[in-house]
């Protein structure tokens, strides 16, 4: 059985920074492209960042660009996205999500439960 | 960004009815085009992928087509399990942005 197991989420001041961890299990996680996919609360859903199957290639949406960086250990089937900076409007469910293609042109298959984000003072 | 308009926003249907979302694209997408189902406080679930093609375990009932622009998801009669939100998703280019998603009530 898929298993895709997020941490770390919690509230954070803006400006603040927090790492999500995603431990996945019951496929070669090695094989697959991975994404994080946010839902801020009562709205829809955002592709954040994806990174490629041997962690070489990423991308992210325009807004997080330069503050959140994704990244994966294959060895431990884990993925990560560190997020820096961190703005009110970041906030919301973050979803660890299994990519079918390329990172860059990709739909979800198996999803996280989700690990909450909340920016606040 | 492709820019992704689900319509309508809400729907209020009944048990046995038959159910149509419209997804448009602000630019083709051929046929690279999904489905989700998502209920309160739960993950979003696969439906179809590749506009028409049922994600395993998916109730028949459940029916995808359109390409280029436009889209629609039909469920051929509603059932009580599914009462939720449908968000359609883009993947032709990344960012894989989804549409706003379509409310599906009981009547």
């Amino acid at each position: 059985e898929v298993q895709l197991v997020e941490s770390g989420g919690g509230l954070v001041q803006p400006g603040g920074s927090l790492r999500l961890s995603c431990a996945a299990s019951g496929f070669t996680f090695s094989r697959y492209a991975m994404h994080w996919v946010r839902q801020a609360p009562g709205k829809g859903l955002e592709d954040v960042s994806g990174i490629s199957s041997d962690g070489d290639s990423t991308d992210y949406v325009h807004s997080v660009k330069g503050r959140f960086t994704i990244s994966r250990d294959n060895s431990k089937n884990t993925l990560y996205l560190q997020m820096d900076s961190l703005r009110p409007e970041d906030m919301g469910v973050y979803y660890c999500v299994r990519g079918t293609g390329s990172y860059y042109g990709t739909f979800f298959d198996q999803w996280g439960q989700g690990t909450l984000l909340t920016v606040s003072s | 960004d492709i820019q992704m308009t689900q319509s309508p926003s809400t729907l209020s249907a009944s048990v046995g009815d038959r159910v149509t979302i419209t997804c448009r694209a602000s630019q083709s997408i051929s046929s690279w085009l999904a489905w989700y189902q998502q209920k309160p406080g739960k993950a979003p679930k696969l439906l179809i992928y590749k506009a028409s093609t049922l994600e395993n375990g998916v109730p028949s009932r459940f029916s995808g087509s359109g390409s280029g622009t436009e889209f629609t998801l039909t469920i051929s009669s509603l059932q009580p399990d599914d009462f939720a939100t449908y968000y359609c998703q883009q993947y032709n280019s990344y960012p894989g942005t989804f549409g706003q998603g379509t409310k599906v009530e009981i009547k």
